[in-house]
């Protein structure tokens, strides 16, 4: 079964920190890679993308994510973490068809 | 630059009762489109996929359909609401190598 892993459930870290968020499928091929955030009771808002080129791609508030094809990874990093970065976190996966997978999500806890 | 926008932003139904939930694209001709639910705090899962007009490929049913009868508006009905039914509905545009979400309508089924 193809899987898109999201392997830890909730973080906790303290304003400021560094977090990393770790997203690992198992598609072959071509694959479209993003990540969202999902404020409670909201939609979810683009943070960034990668299909091909520079393996580290920058996105919105911070974030920025590295592929890695042996690893098969789409890990999600930021520096410094803002409290208002609580939220929950979900990896999508597109493989060469029309459907979209996700990981289960990754809730993020920002403590003052 | 691409806009989706839910209708209606939620709604509280009867079990029995009928659901029309709307999403409608602006910015982009042709979209490939995507109806998902979301039960509280849980996984995305996905529920039906379009690539064009009058065409609807179902992935997981969940005793719901869905239609797409324009070029830029994808329809989740159901004719007799289950209380598994209520959750979170988000539709979602294929742009851009990455798909762009509405801001959902949550169902609550009493």
């Amino acid at each position: 079964t193809q899987t898109v892993s999201q392997s830890d459930a909730h973080v906790t870290v303290f304003e400021g920190d560094s977090v990393e968020l770790r997203c690992n499928y198992s598609y072959g091929g071509s694959i479209y890679l993003s990540w969202y955030i999902q404020h409670h009771g909201r939609g979810l808002q683009f943070l960034l993308k990668y299909y091909s080129g520079n393996p580290v791609v920058q996105g919105v508030n911070g974030f920025e994510a590295e592929f890695s094809k042996s690893d098969s990874s789409f890990h999600l990093r930021k520096a410094s973490v803002h409290w208002s970065d609580s939220a929950v976190y979900f990896c999508a996966v597109r493989p060469n068809n029309n459907r979209i997978f996700f990981g289960d999500g990754t809730q993020l806890v920002v403590k003052p | 630059a691409q806009t989706i926008h839910q209708w209606p932003v939620a709604e509280i139904k009867a079990v029995g009762s009928p659901l029309s939930l709307g999403c409608t694209i602006k910015g982009k001709s042709s979209p490939n489109l995507y109806w998902y639910w979301q039960a509280t705090g849980g996984t995305l899962q996905q529920l039906f996929y379009s690539i064009t007009v009058g065409q609807v490929e179902s992935v997981v049913q969940l005793n719901l359909s869905a239609s797409r009868p324009k070029d830029d508006q994808f329809i989740l009905s159901t004719e007799k609401l289950l209380l598994s039914h209520s959750g979170f509905y988000l539709c979602a545009c294929w742009t851009d190598q990455a798909p762009l979400f509405g801001e959902g309508t949550r169902l609550s089924v009493l």
